[in-house]
């Protein structure tokens, strides 16, 4: 079975400071996505970049990067230039690509922006 | 656009009552799915369904019934609600061809 392990359950950075929140995941299967959903207090789950396992090149998405290790089965997130609004949980996701499209998410870490 | 709706948006049971949580997107999305989440825990998946018509077990689907009867809304029963049923829950659906969820914007159930 697949699992998404967050393991900074908590994170603080200072305004428009750089900041990486850390992923990892276990799998047997070669083809998948990775995810990173944002959850601000309102409680809305907001998509903030998506990676293709069998894509080589990390993908980018304005202030907010990934760093993806298939080997290593590490998926990073980094976001620069942070700003007050980027204070959320912050929950890295792996979907599977088998038929059911099926999310496991990680526990999630609570990112605090300091100004 | 609605997008995906939940219905309600709270709730408090008491222990034993029943009810019936409705996920309606409006997007003609495929898949469907129920998520439940606690504190620590992140999102857990209680059940989904890949078509109108079917459904199946995720990771934590006891005390739970699902239904799918139309293609655009997907039902999430409590036959005999206890306190550990105490959970924010989330519906998301993705449409076919694609690997992105959309998300309602949950369901606080408190159980008492």
């Amino acid at each position: 079975a697949q699992t998404v392990t967050q393991s900074q359950p908590e994170m603080s950075v200072q305004e428009a400071e750089t900041v990486t929140l850390s992923c990892t995941y276990d799998t047997s299967e070669s083809d998948y996505y990775l995810f990173w959903y944002k959850q601000p207090p309102s409680r809305q789950m907001i998509l903030v970049i998506r990676q293709e396992a069998y894509k080589q090149q990390n993908a980018t998405e304005n202030r907010f990067s990934v760093n993806f290790q298939k080997a290593a089965k590490s998926f990073s997130l980094k976001i620069s230039d942070s700003q007050l609004g980027d204070a959320a949980m912050y929950f890295c996701a792996y979907g599977d690509q088998l038929g059911t499209y099926k999310y496991i998410f990680g526990t999630g870490t609570r990112l605090k922006v300091l100004a | 656009n609605a997008g995906v709706t939940q219905t309600p948006k709270f709730r408090v049971l008491k222990t034993g009552q029943s009810m019936t949580l409705l996920c309606a997107q409006d997007m003609n999305h495929e898949y469907m799915y129920w998520y439940r989440q606690d504190p620590g825990m992140g999102l857990r998946l209680i059940h989904y369904s890949v078509g109108e018509g079917t459904t199946a077990k995720g990771e934590v689907p006891d005390g739970y019934n699902v239904s799918r009867l139309k293609k655009q809304n997907f039902l999430l029963g409590l036959e005999s609600a206890a306190p550990s049923q105490t959970s924010v829950y989330f519906c998301a659906s993705i449409p076919r061809g694609n690997t992105e969820a959309f998300f309602g914007q949950g369901t606080r159930l408190t159980v008492v």
